[in-house]
């Protein structure tokens, strides 16, 4: 039972334009969801979070939107960067007290074509 | 501060054998957690350590065991291997009372069962 999708295997955008990469969640205890940033040989590394009781949450380029409704979340990174070339997990988790399991997606491979 | 690091990087097992993977924990942080990273699939929940004692587990049969020492390193132990254990074993390092965002991922083990 996958609790957190990511539909989209992959995407390809021009540098510079918009990226926004998709995830859903079946589970409505979910109230913290995170992304992480996943370059090969290396441990996935925390990019941006955001509570349930916000809606956005903004962190220079990197924006993340929370419909809880749908139960539905977007990262957008804009101006997309060669270096944001990377495979890119949303993760979900119950509290956010600092060592709860997170539910991970299956992960979205962006490519920014220069 | 030195960061979370997995020993070995690499491993290649026979089916029926068993494996030692080794994690030390980002300094100061008293809870480790392992996940499991099929090919194509997210990271997987297997287990948390918090203080040396097992602070939840997910959905992984007996076999996969753990230990966390005094200095709050870990290793994660697969009795029986099977050809779906083949996967990256990955740990991160938490400190409880802080935001999830700071788990801390090492780079991780590729574990390869033939």
């Amino acid at each position: 039972d996958q609790q957190v999708k990511q539909n989209s295997p992959s995407l390809s955008v021009q540098e510079g334009r918009i990226s926004i990469l998709n995830c859903d969640y079946t589970n409505s205890m979910f109230d913290y969801f995170l992304w992480y940033k996943k370059y090969p040989a290396e441990g996935p590394t925390f990019l941006i979070s955001i509570s349930s009781i916000k809606d956005k949450n903004e962190d220079g380029r990197f924006t993340v939107f929370l419909n809880k409704s749908a139960k539905h979340l977007s990262l957008h990174i804009v101006p997309s960067q060669p270096g944001d070339s990377a495979v890119y997990f949303c993760a979900a988790s119950v509290g956010d007290f600092g060592n709860e399991k997170l539910t991970f997606g299956t992960g979205t491979r962006l490519t920014i074509i220069p | 501060e030195t960061g979370v690091t997995q020993s070995p990087t690499h491993l290649i097992k026979t089916r029926g054998q068993q494996v030692t993977l080794r994690c030390s924990s980002q300094s100061g942080h008293n809870t480790v957690s392992w996940y499991q990273q099929a090919l194509g699939q997210g990271p997987q929940f297997i287990f948390q350590y918090y203080r040396e004692e097992e602070n939840g587990r997910g959905n992984f049969p007996p076999r996969f065991s753990g230990l966390q020492f005094p200095n709050y390193s870990s290793e994660l132990n697969v009795n029986a291997l099977e050809l779906d254990d083949s996967a990256l074993y990955l740990c991160a390092s938490s400190l409880p009372g802080t935001a999830t965002d700071t788990q801390y991922f090492g780079p991780g083990t590729r574990l390869t069962v033939l």
